[in-house]
């Protein structure tokens, strides 16, 4: 079946560690996307890549890096610029337009103390 | 930018009764697309209705309908007969109509149905 597979479900790091979450999609889709959830903050755009080798700035991209090299996958490091990194993670694609809505991944609870 | 406002952080409702959700938005777009995603304690995002804006009729999906009136940038959920399985997070959200852009969230309302 298709999809997108997040991994790991649970992370935990040190403070001060950089650490990179997977996103893999087997759709065919060209657009990924990483969002941020916080409690009572919804969901807000870190980075977004409509094509490989191209990628975009979201609301709040400071302290994190991505990179898509392969259609496939879009990793996001979290680095330790990062001031608040402990959140739950969601990775999402879409193919072209508005009849195909956004797929998710289940999401990576990352936790850094 | 575009910015959506969900004014409800948590609603309740009884098993078999209805349920409204509401949702601002605000764009200078003549031409959009609105969305709900519900996110139950799993944690999934699952899409539940979408609204093309110049659409007039207003989208239904088995018990869940919408009520979109684009001049007053409005777009609420409905729920008719809700069940225990209803009781999820529930995002509104906002995306314009160019090629794969990305979705704009509002914050979201906490929804429990009681038996």
């Amino acid at each position: 079946d298709g999809g997108i597979t997040q991994s790991p479900k649970y992370l935990f790091r040190k403070e001060g560690q950089n650490v990179t979450l997977s996103c893999e999609q087997n759709l065919n889709h060209d657009a990924m996307y990483w969002y941020r959830q916080d409690p009572g903050q919804g969901l807000r755009l870190i980075y977004y890549s409509q094509i490989v080798n191209d990628f975009q700035k979201g609301d709040i991209a400071e302290g994190y890096s991505v990179s898509r090299e392969k259609k496939e996958s879009f990793p996001l490091t979290v680095t330790s610029a990062q001031k608040n990194p402990t959140a739950f993670y969601l990775c999402a694609s879409s193919g072209q337009g508005y009849n195909s809505p956004l797929h998710f991944g289940n999401g990576t609870r990352l936790t850094v103390t | 930018a575009q910015t959506v406002t969900q004014s409800q952080p948590e609603m309740s409702v009884q098993e078999a009764e209805t349920v409204t959700l509401s949702c601002t938005y605000d764009t200078s777009e003549s031409n959009y697309y609105l969305f709900w995603y519900k996110q139950p304690p799993s944690r999934q995002m699952i899409l539940v209705i979408r609204q093309e804006a110049y659409k007039q009729q207003n989208a239904t999906e088995n018990r869940f309908s919408v009520n979109f009136q684009k001049a007053a940038k409005s777009f609420s959920l409905k729920i008719s007969d809700s069940q225990l399985g209803d009781t999820a997070m529930y995002f509104c959200a906002f995306m314009k109509n160019s090629g794969n852009t990305p979705l704009v969230f509002g914050k979201g309302t906490r929804l429990s149905v009681i038996a």
